[in-house]
């Protein structure tokens, strides 16, 4: 089955500065890569959606400024907290299509901003 | 190892029929349970939550979903499909002890006018 991939898997760095979370489609071309933050005990939030060459979709109250995203490839897609602070900490998790009927997720990147 | 099980890729329902899509969990503690449902290039949309309390959960769209502790199940129902219903549906578990969530790989409903 499709396989996507994300790294870090587990980040911690210090209020200010920027952290970049991969997300990779390893056995195929996604055209299509979603990111989600996931807060604690609770259900996924979509930040935005990115389609490989073209600019990034964001969901409304999502800071497109700090939370940049490029797709920059069909097997990659980056997101970038800048300026992180502690109430970015989370969990955030993309995930990545080729076609408009399936998606597959990636094990998540825990961010710990101190 | 944590799982979560879509046991079928795809089910087929007539409109106005009973749907099912079911969903079982192999995980350790007792873990919130959860159902999302995807339209063709969008994201996830949260649908119905299980954290505690009675076990039939009610969500958006005239879905809902019963847990079953013994079995470890959480399958989705509605009483009357609609042809807009037709979509990908993803069952998670977030594990209380370290909020990871874990995915199953997805159900495709097939809503038949």
């Amino acid at each position: 089955g499709a396989v996507v991939s994300q790294h870090p898997s587990w980040v911690i760095c210090k209020s200010g500065t920027s952290v970049k979370i991969e997300c990779r489609s390893l056995d195929f071309q996604a055209t299509t890569m979603f990111w989600y933050r996931q807060f604690p005990k609770q259900s996924l939030m979509l930040m935005a959606t990115s389609n490989e060459g073209s600019k990034a979709t964001y969901e409304q109250g999502v800071e497109k400024d700090k939370f940049l995203i490029n797709h920059a490839s069909l097997t990659l897609s980056t997101l970038t907290v800048t300026s992180a602070h502690p109430e970015d900490s989370s969990f955030y998790i993309c995930s990545a299509s080729s076609n408009a009927y399936e998606q597959y997720f990636g094990p998540g990147t825990r961010l710990t901003v101190t | 190892a944590q799982s979560v099980a879509q046991p079928e890729d795809q089910v087929n329902v007539a409109e106005g029929n009973p749907l099912t899509v079911k969903c079982t969990y192999s995980v350790s503690g007792n873990p919130y349970l959860f159902w999302y449902v995807q339209y063709p290039n969008r994201g996830l949309q949260f649908l119905l939550k299980y954290i505690t309390g009675d076990n039939l959960v009610k969500g958006s769209y005239g879905f809902e979903a019963e847990f079953n502790k013994s079995q470890t199940s959480f399958h989705l129902k509605k009483p009357s499909a609609l042809v807009s219903d037709s979509a990908l549906y993803f069952c998670a578990v977030i594990l209380r002890e370290d909020d990871k969530i874990i995915f199953g790989k997805g159900t495709r409903l097939h809503i038949l006018p």
